[in-house]
């Protein structure tokens, strides 16, 4: 069964260091979504991104954040300035089209920021 | 702002009994809706989405969602030791492509 990947499972980064989340969403998926969820809090939106743009975007997703879709198959997550409180668990989500909008999470990315 | 609230529990059921989920929604915009598990340290995994008044079933799942009130639930059946984690309701706003999550209900099924 198709599933979405995403590397590194955990990521250790020191506050001001740039950090690349990595994400190969389902094969025949057109909507691309990330998460992030502090430990012990609810998952929190993040942006979505559908034909090689920002759909829409959340408060969070400031200047500090961006994202790509540098080929066919990855989707990744820039944080440009890491702060204490970007440590959380960043998941990346895919869904095939708008009829349905099931989708499909991937197993996430721990981020710790020293 | 576009929100769901959950109880966030925990509730417990014994093995076998019916556990039951709820959640209201504030955005009278969103059509559809989702419910995922989660258990401890991993992603949420889809289990039911609903988009119509009324009830869904899916095995021991049953969804129902109440547009008029504003209200979402799931229902388990024979509940089971292996359904022992966190509930996360979530909605879907159509203007835009934004979901939404409440906090999540624990939910834990004793043996």
């Amino acid at each position: 069964e198709p599933e979405v990947t995403q590397t590194p499972s955990h990521q250790v980064t020191q506050m001001g260091q740039e950090v690349i989340l990595r994400c190969v969403p389902i094969s025949n998926h057109l909507y691309f979504y990330w998460y992030r969820q502090i430990l012990g809090q609810k998952v929190e939106f993040l942006v979505s991104f559908y034909n090689n743009e920002i759909s829409e975007k959340s408060e969070i997703f400031d200047d500090q954040f961006s994202v790509e879709r540098p080929d066919g198959s990855n989707f990744t997550l820039k944080i440009r300035s890491t702060k204490l409180e970007d440590s959380a668990m960043y998941f990346c989500a895919s869904n095939r089209d708008r009829t349905t909008y099931e989708q499909y999470f991937g197993p996430g990315t721990r981020l710790t920021v020293t | 702002q576009k929100e769901v609230e959950q109880n966030s529990g925990p509730l417990s059921v014994p093995e076998g009994a019916i556990a039951s989920l709820n959640c209201t929604y504030s955005d009278r915009g969103s059509q559809s809706f989702f419910w995922y598990r989660q258990y401890s340290g991993k992603s949420p995994e889809l289990i039911m989405s609903i988009y119509s008044n009324g009830d869904k079933e899916d095995g021991r799942f049953t969804a129902q969602l109440n547009k008029a009130s504003q209200y979402v639930s799931l229902l388990i059946r024979d509940s089971q030791p292996s359904d022992s984690a966190t509930y996360l309701c979530a909605g879907h706003s159509n203007t835009g492509n934004q979901f939404y999550f409440g906090t999540g209900t624990s939910l834990t099924v004793i043996p």
